[in-house]
């Protein structure tokens, strides 16, 4: 596609829930970036993927986030037992590599009810 | 670890005017500056990247300039337009992903 793609745009879960996220980045780019906006605040880095270097999961808050990347190509972030505080819109990023420019897809807004 | 510092917050300024936007970094050993626009509920728009041996770049009535070895980058909006508001958000890649600012949020009053 033209650019990065992200699916759902909205989702509205019950808190104890799972929900999968989905971002289909730009064809080619080796890496792929999860990042979390919370309302009136800045981007908070979550995962990345690099070609197939095992992904650098530092940012994850918790081990209910986890994050794969099938074929080097989309990625899925699975949050477990949805809590309140993981409301916020989850923003995925893919680039041709490290060193390359990033473009963003428009986002996930997640609400947790 | 690298930290990003975006001055100011907030700038309000009347159509038609030059303006500089801020940001600051820790870590001078980085590869790359990205300058981003968001636009309230949507997703970032990439500007301008820089590549650490560059100083600056230009696209249209932006320029953005790097001094890597004193951590700091400015954003210039020349003949600021009402179309222009948003927040500018910048982020530098190094040997961790890309660190942001909080942003600096501009509104151009018409």
């Amino acid at each position: 596609g033209a650019g990065v793609s992200q699916s759902p745009s909205n989702k509205v879960t019950e808190k104890g829930k799972d929900v999968e996220l989905r971002c289909d980045p730009i064809s080619g780019h080796t890496a792929l970036y999860w990042y979390r906006q919370s309302l009136g605040q800045g981007l908070e880095f979550l995962i990345y993927f690099q070609g197939n270097s095992a992904p650098d999961k530092s940012g994850l808050p918790s081990d209910r986030f986890s994050a794969e990347r099938t074929g080097g190509s989309v990625s899925t972030l699975t949050i477990q037992r949805t809590q309140q505080e993981d409301s916020a819109v989850y923003l995925c990023a893919s680039s041709l590599g490290t060193r390359s420019e990033a473009f963003f897809g428009q986002g996930t807004r997640l609400t947790v009810v | 670890k690298q930290e990003v510092t975006q001055i100011p917050a907030a700038l309000s300024v009347p159509e038609g005017e030059n303006l500089v936007l801020n940001c600051s970094f820790t870590d001078s050993a980085i590869y790359n500056l990205q300058w981003f626009r968001q636009d309230p509920g949507k997703g970032l728009t990439s500007l301008l990247l820089i590549q650490s041996s560059q100083r600056e770049q230009t696209s249209g009535r932006l320029n953005a300039s790097l001094d890597k070895s004193s951590g700091r980058s400015t954003l210039y909006i020349a003949a600021s337009q009402p179309g222009d508001s948003a927040t500018y958000l910048c982020a530098v890649s190094g040997n961790t992903p890309l660190v942001f600012g909080k942003g600096t949020r501009l509104s151009v009053i018409a």
